[in-house]
């Protein structure tokens, strides 16, 4: 059974930077996208990016761009999102997702990972 | 940027009872570009329906997806208790992928 599982909760501080991460198992790693989504309190799913871990070909949303760093280590079956200076308003819950072969809709969900920034 | 708009907002039926949510495009999207996700309360969502309304795995047949253009439906032909959730729609004919805002299906 494919199982994506991502660290656990962060409570940061704003300025601070972080890393969580998504490791994936039960299928082949490098040949399915793993993509982001982010959900804010009370709302909807936001794709922010997607990274193929055979190759490291990575797309950001023009949302995001900029404001995150998409990555995988495809030695250790884990992806990774990352940012250099959180603000308030990244307070999520973090999803990654992989893609189904061939089309982009998210067939397996990682169980989330809660961020929250406050002073 | 594809826009999806979902209505209603709320959907309040009773167990037994035909649900149907909707999804609206900004402009146009092959059926087969058009997914169906349900997120149950504190939980991950989870893939329900993909391409030309095909089930994903383990989805029971009492869900459904049809449409074509600029509108989509979902449909739970007979609702019961454990499909209380949120379900969001989702495109992606184009980049950048876009979720509709959701309808949160509740039990009278």
């Amino acid at each position: 059974e494919v199982q994506l599982v991502q660290s656990g909760a962060e409570v940061k501080k704003p300025g601070e930077s972080l890393r969580i991460s998504c490791k994936g198992s039960e299928y082949s790693f490098t040949n399915y996208w793993i993509g982001w989504v982010r959900q804010m309190p009370g709302k909807g799913l936001e794709w922010m990016g997607i990274i193929y871990p055979g190759d490291s070909d990575t797309r950001y949303s023009p949302s995001f761009q900029g404001q995150v760093t998409i990555s995988a280590d495809k030695s250790i079956n884990t992806a990774y999102l990352q940012w250099s200076s959180l603000r308030a308003s990244d307070t999520a819950i973090y999803y990654c997702a992989r893609r189904a072969e061939g089309a982009e809709f998210f067939q397996h969900w990682g169980q989330g990972t809660l961020v929250s920034v406050s002073s | 940027e594809i826009v999806l708009t979902q209505s209603p907002g709320t959907l309040s039926l009773s167990p037994g009872e035909r649900a149907t949510l909707s999804c609206r495009a900004s402009r146009g999207v092959s059926s087969s570009y058009l997914a169906w996700y349900q997120q149950k309360p504190g939980q991950a969502p989870r893939l329900l329906i993909y391409g030309d309304s095909n089930r994903a795995t383990g989805i029971p047949d009492r869900f459904s997806g049809s449409g074509s253009g600029t509108d989509f439906t979902l449909t739970i032909s007979r609702l019961e208790p454990e499909d209380v959730a949120v379900y969001y729609c989702q495109q992606y004919v184009s980049s950048p992928l876009t979720f509709g805002g959701g309808t949160k299906v509740e039990i009278k």
